[in-house]
Formats: structure tokens, C-alpha cells, sequence
């Protein structure tokens, strides 16, 4: 079956402009996460929904960053008044439920943001 | 809070020799244990995990960790590398939060 799918794949954008990053997770997920990966770094917690709300936003390192999942399935990682050092890949992943009982995240392929 | 360190960046291997990537972990809690693999240009997939039970797990492509909680540690292992196992992997611990902590990475490079 289809897996987790971000897009775009590639983002050039400019210091000070609005993006939106696009993940749809796997069908029948519940629990979407979305991560941050710098260069020669692991991935970094931002966000996680259960359904439509977001169960734990800690990650989110400021309010220029917000994200949306209105419909329980697509979410959309909004980030304001880009930075240069908001360039990374931002990984999305889903799980069947919550991770917390130690279930697997499936990770989409990730969107380069690149800020010039 | 929770913590992982994965101690090397790189590790070079022989192809046919023992791999193994350190993993030391830190937690308040139970932790889950993780190894992800990434390819390039490719998302994060699951070699294998720990939750509860038994502590020798084995995972996809012949690798295997053991958890050692007296020794915080995760560490992976496979007897014989194979050239197409040269990636990134990541270490994760995950507890009653939903997040994943994830170690900065170790690049395995397999050589002939």
C-alpha cells in the first residue's frame, strides 16, 4: 500500500516569505508527527496530532512555525517569516496510533526547505 | 526527559565484518528502543525495536540489538556486512509520550 507522501520534495524559497509543507500519512493513521532534520543531525520532535488535534506542539521552536490537520488525515506544517535557519528537511510520520505504547512511525521521504 | 548518544559519526567496516553501532540511552521512564536505517534521498525505515520482553531482538536484514538496562545501552550488531548496508542509522527512545528522541546519527560506510 501507499505510504507516507510529502510535498513538495524540493522548497527554495526567500528570508521572510510564508511556506506550507504537505504530508498525507498513511490511510487509517491516527497519530501524525512531524520532525525536523538538520544537517548531520537526527531528527527533532515539533509536533504531534491525535485526529485533528494537536496532542503535543513542544516542539514547535517558535509562532512563526504552526501546523493543521483539520480533517484528521492531511496535515500542513506552516512556517512564517522564513529564516535562513529554518532550512532542513522536515520529516512527517504515521503511526496506526499513538507511539506510546511503542507502535512504529512510518516516515514520508521528507521536504527540503531551503532559505536563501 | 529522555536522551540518546550515538557514539560515532562514522564507522568504516570491512565487507564480511562485524558490524556494531553504539547506542546509550537516557530515561525516566521505561523506554521503547528504536534503529532506524536511512538511505540517501530516502525517508527513515524501521530496522527493529524494543519494547518489553525479551531483550535480543532481531530486526530486517540479518541485524539485531540487545537491550542492557544496567548499562542503558541499545547497541546494534550484524555478524557480516554487506555493501548495500552502507547508510545512516539513528537511534530513538520513545516512552509514554508519543515523541521519538532521536541520536545524531552514525554513517556506516562498507568497504571491499
Amino acid at each position: 500500500g501507499a505510504g507516507v507522501s510529502q510535498t513538495p520534495s524540493n522548497k527554495v524559497t526567500e528570508k521572510g516569505k510564508y511556506v506550507e509543507l504537505r504530508c498525507d500519512p498513511i490511510s487509517g493513521h491516527t497519530a501524525l508527527y512531524w520532525y525536523r532534520q538538520s544537517l548531520g543531525q537526527g531528527p527533532e520532535f515539533l509536533i504531534y496530532f491525535q485526529g485533528t488535534g494537536a496532542a503535543d506542539d513542544s516542539g514547535l521552536p517558535n509562532d512563526r512555525f504552526f501546523a493543521v490537520r483539520p480533517e484528521g488525515s492531511v496535515s500542513t506544517l506552516k512556517i512564517q517569516r522564513t529564516e535562513r535557519g529554518d532550512s532542513a528537511v522536515y520529516l512527517c510520520a504515521s503511526s496506526p496510533q499513538t507511539s506510546g505504547n511503542g507502535n512504529e512511525q512510518f516516515f514520508g521521504p521528507g521536504t527540503r526547505l531551503t532559505v536563501l | 526527559a529522555q536522551s540518546v548518544t550515538q557514539l560515532g559519526s562514522h564507522v568504516s567496516v570491512s565487507e564480511g565484518a562485524l558490524v556494531l553501532l553504539r547506542c546509550n540511552y537516557s530515561s525516566s521512564v521505561p523506554p521503547y528502543l528504536f534503529w532506524y536505517v536511512q538511505y540517501p534521498n530516502q525517508g527513515l525505515q524501521l530496522l527493529l525495536k524494543y519494547t518489553t520482553g525479551a531483550t535480543l531482538v532481531k530486526g530486517i536484514n540479518g541485524f539485531e540489538a540487545e537491550f542492557k538496562k544496567s548499562e542503558t545501552s541499545f547497541h546494534l550488531t550484524k555478524p557480516s556486512a554487506h555493501m548495500s548496508d552502507a547508510a545512516e542509522y539513528f537511534c530513538a527512545v520513545g516512552g509514554t509520550a508519543s515523541k521519538l528522541t532521536f541520536g545524531t546519527g552514525t554513517r556506516l560506510q562498507v568497504t571491499l
